[in-house]
């Protein structure tokens, strides 16, 4: 079945550094989502990607879903602690399940 | 505005006593409703979903199972809980795709954290 990969599993910053977490996915993609999971929290919606190569902004964070619509990024430009969670991506098919990535946990030092 | 309650938030539970978790919606109808479970903090797991009263979806064959009794309501159970069935379930709704583009996105509730001793 349809497989969303998600790269690094884990990534450990300094504070103000910057951060990128990719989702790979072999076949083409309707759509890409992308959530944040704080530490002992749930998921939270931040963003939908629908069209080829499309790039959207939320203040230091972008996404970018690829030419291809196989591909996503989510950069984070100078990361602060309260960047610290776990960030999900995951494609909603047209049978309603959310298939999901298993997540890049981001730490960052002070 | 749409609202999401799960409970309880906590619990703990001895192997082979029954669970009950609720989840209820308000502020819309007919929503997509879904368990999922996280285990280890990290990667989550369709357990259920269901697209209408009484309609249910497992995903995982396992001892739990899930029901709609009423059209915002959706409660995961089990008969007899094993030490495999710790970990973080969360309900979640959807408006579906049907409702047009962005509504099939996932809004969670705050989740239940289940310890089995």
């Amino acid at each position: 079945g349809q497989q969303v990969m998600q790269i690094p599993q884990y990534q450990h910053v300094q504070e103000g550094e910057d951060f990128t977490t990719y989702c790979n996915s072999s076949t083409t993609l309707s759509n890409i989502q992308w959530y944040k999971q704080r530490p002992g929290g749930h998921p939270v919606f931040l963003i939908q990607l629908v069209k080829s190569g499309e790039v959207k902004k939320q203040k230091r964070l972008t996404f970018q879903f690829g030419e291809a619509k196989k591909n996503s990024s989510l950069h984070i430009t100078a990361t602060q602690t309260t960047d610290v969670g776990t960030y999900f991506c995951g494609n909603a098919g047209n049978n309603r399940k959310l298939i999901w990535g298993l997540g890049t946990s981001l730490a960052v030092n002070p | 505005s749409q609202t999401i309650h799960q409970w309880p938030a906590t619990l703990v539970q001895p192997v082979g006593s029954p669970l009950s978790l609720e989840c209820t919606v308000e502020g819309t109808s007919n929503p997509n409703l879904y368990w999922y479970r996280q285990a280890a903090g990290r990667g989550l797991q369709l357990l259920f979903y269901s697209v209408g009263i009484g309609q249910i979806s497992s995903e995982v064959p396992q001892n739990l199972s899930a029901s709609r009794p009423q059209d915002r309501q959706f409660i995961l159970s089990s008969k007899k809980l094993l030490l495999s069935d710790s970990g973080f379930y969360l309900c979640a709704w959807s408006l579906g795709p049907q409702r047009g583009v962005g509504a099939n996105v996932l809004t969670f509730g705050a989740g239940s954290r289940l310890t089995v001793l």
